[in-house]
C-alpha cells in the first residue's frame, strides 16, 4: 500500500521568510514518482514539480526548491523569501510506475503567508 | 491553450435527487481522471480512462457512481441516489501518455453539496 504523510497541517511565516514543509511517503516500489501540487483559493490544482525515484538530484525552480532523499523517504519543499501569493494550501503525492496510475496525496499544507 | 474545464462549477441538490458532471480535458490528453476531495483532505482518486476504455476504478466508487468516456474526449460522472456523504469537490484531471511527461492537470472542480 501506498501513504503520503504531510505532518504539518498549518504553517504561518511573516513575508520574506523561508518556508519547508514536509512530505513522508511509504511505498514498496522501486520505481514511483513524486509530485507536489498548490491548490489556491480558487481551488484548481497546480503542478509544481515531479520527481522520478531514481533522480536524487535536488532541484531549484525560482525561490522555489525541493531535497528528495530516498534513505528517509522524504520529499521536502522549500519557499525562500516566501509572499503572500504563496498562500495556499500544499499536496505532495505519490504515484506507482506501471498500469496504476493514479496520484495519492497526503492531506495538505496550508501555508498562510502574512504581510 | 485552454486547460482542463469543468462544469457546472457548483452543484446544490437534494438528497436522493441524480447529478452529472462533465469534464473536457486538454484536448490531445488521452488520459482522463477523477478525483473526489472533501474538506481539509487531499483528493481522492475514483477511476481513470484511457482513450475511451475505463482502465481502473476504486472502491470508493459505489455502485451509485457511474463515470463515462463515450468518444474518448469529454467525459461524464454521474452520482445517482446522491446522500448527504456524497458532498464534495469532484476534480478532473488529464494527461498526456508518453515516456518523459504524463504529469496530471487539474481542472477547477465541480463542488456539490448534498441538502
Amino acid at each position: 500500500a501506498q501513504k503520503v504523510t504531510q505532518a504539518q497541517t498549518e504553517i504561518s511565516v511573516v513575508e520574506k521568510e523561508d518556508v519547508t514543509l514536509d512530505c513522508v511517503y511509504e511505498t514498496r516500489d522501486t520505481t514511483y514518482y513524486l509530485f507536489w501540487y498548490k491548490q489556491p483559493p480558487s481551488g484548481e490544482l497546480v503542478f509544481l514539480i515531479r520527481r522520478n525515484s531514481f533522480d536524487e538530484q535536488n532541484e531549484i525552480s525560482g525561490r522555489y526548491s525541493w531535497n528528495f532523499q530516498k534513505s528517509t523517504s522524504s520529499f521536502n519543499f522549500t519557499i525562500t523569501a516566501s509572499q503572500v501569493v504563496d498562500s495556499a494550501v500544499y499536496f505532495c503525492a505519490l504515484r506507482r510506475a506501471g498500469s496504476a496510475r493514479q496520484l495519492t496525496f497526503g492531506s495538505g499544507t496550508q501555508l498562510t503567508v502574512l504581510p | 491553450d485552454t486547460g482542463v474545464s469543468q462544469d457546472p462549477r457548483h452543484k446544490i441538490t437534494k438528497r436522493g435527487q441524480n447529478v452529472t458532471f462533465r469534464c473536457d480535458p486538454i484536448s490531445e490528453h488521452n488520459r482522463l481522471y477523477w478525483y473526489r476531495q472533501t474538506l481539509g483532505q487531499g483528493p481522492e482518486f475514483l477511476t481513470y480512462f484511457q482513450n475511451e476504455a475505463q482502465l481502473e476504478k476504486s472502491r470508493l466508487l459505489s455502485d451509485r457512481f457511474s463515470a463515462e468516456r463515450p468518444k474518448g474526449s469529454f467525459s461524464t460522472l454521474e452520482i445517482q441516489r446522491t446522500e448527504q456523504g456524497d458532498s464534495a469537490m469532484y476534480l478532473c484531471a488529464s494527461s498526456l501518455v508518453s515516456s518523459t511527461r504524463n504529469e496530471q492537470f487539474f481542472g477547477p472542480g465541480t463542488r456539490l453539496t448534498v441538502l
